[in-house]
């Protein structure tokens, strides 16, 4: 079975500080694992995934995850954030061919 | 192209009514999803559906039912409404399994009173 846990239920940080919102999961198997972003008032949309490969994930919005086998992490990161990026994001796994497990997420708010 | 589509968007039913959620995809999409959203907990997964015709259940299936008579529509009903459904409902689709993109609806907000 897979887990998904996100250790942070909210972040703030100001306008052009870096960010990094963090994601542990659990599994048996071998995962693949996602970031998506909820804006307010809307469905989630992908950031990015991984799947397999290159351990850094670029996404859109200028995010960027880090797959860590070794501690079963997929940390999220931003090097300068704006103001648009308040929204929450929830990390993800999936081990099965139909579904996948969203953690709790994190609210990401942004201070001028 | 209008992606994922849901309706109605607001719902408001007392205690021991019906209603049916309705969500359309325009993608040609062969796997769809209704998950519900409440606070701190995430994304659940209700039911989910791989294909035209078939339904599988998710995490928290009880007090639904779903349908997938037409590859482009997928509906969640809930038979008998409780408070402990009050939620936002949103429904995605994918191409393909779960390690493909999944595109979300705007989701429904239903209360239960």
């Amino acid at each position: 079975a897979q887990s998904v846990t996100q250790l942070d239920s909210q972040v703030p940080v100001f306008e052009e500080a870096p960010v990094e919102l963090r994601c542990n999961y659990s599994s048996s198997v071998s995962v693949y694992l996602f970031w998506y972003v909820q804006y307010p008032n809307q469905g989630l949309q992908l950031l990015l995934k991984y799947l397999s490969g290159s351990t850094l994930v670029k996404g859109i919005n200028g995010f960027e995850a880090e797959f860590n086998k070794s501690q079963t992490s997929f940390h999220l990161r931003k090097p300068s954030v704006h103001i648009s990026d308040t929204a929450e994001y929830f990390c993800a796994v999936s081990g099965s061919a139909s579904k996948i497990i969203f953690g709790s997420g994190t609210r990401l708010s942004i201070r001028p | 192209n209008a992606g994922v589509t849901q309706t109605p968007k607001f719902r408001v039913l007392k205690t021991g009514q019906s209603m049916t959620l309705l969500c359309a995809q325009d993608m040609n999409h062969e796997y769809m999803y209704w998950y519900r959203q409440d606070p701190g907990m995430g994304l659940r997964l209700i039911h989910y559906s791989v294909g035209e015709g078939t339904t599988a259940k998710g995490e928290v299936p009880d007090g639904y039912n779903v349908s997938r008579l037409k590859k482009q529509n997928f509906l969640l009903g809930l038979e008998s409404a409780a408070p402990s459904q009050t939620s936002v409902y949103f429904c995605a689709s994918s191409y393909s399994d779960s390690t493909d993109t999944q595109y979300f609806g705007p989701g429904t907000r239903l209360t239960v009173l």
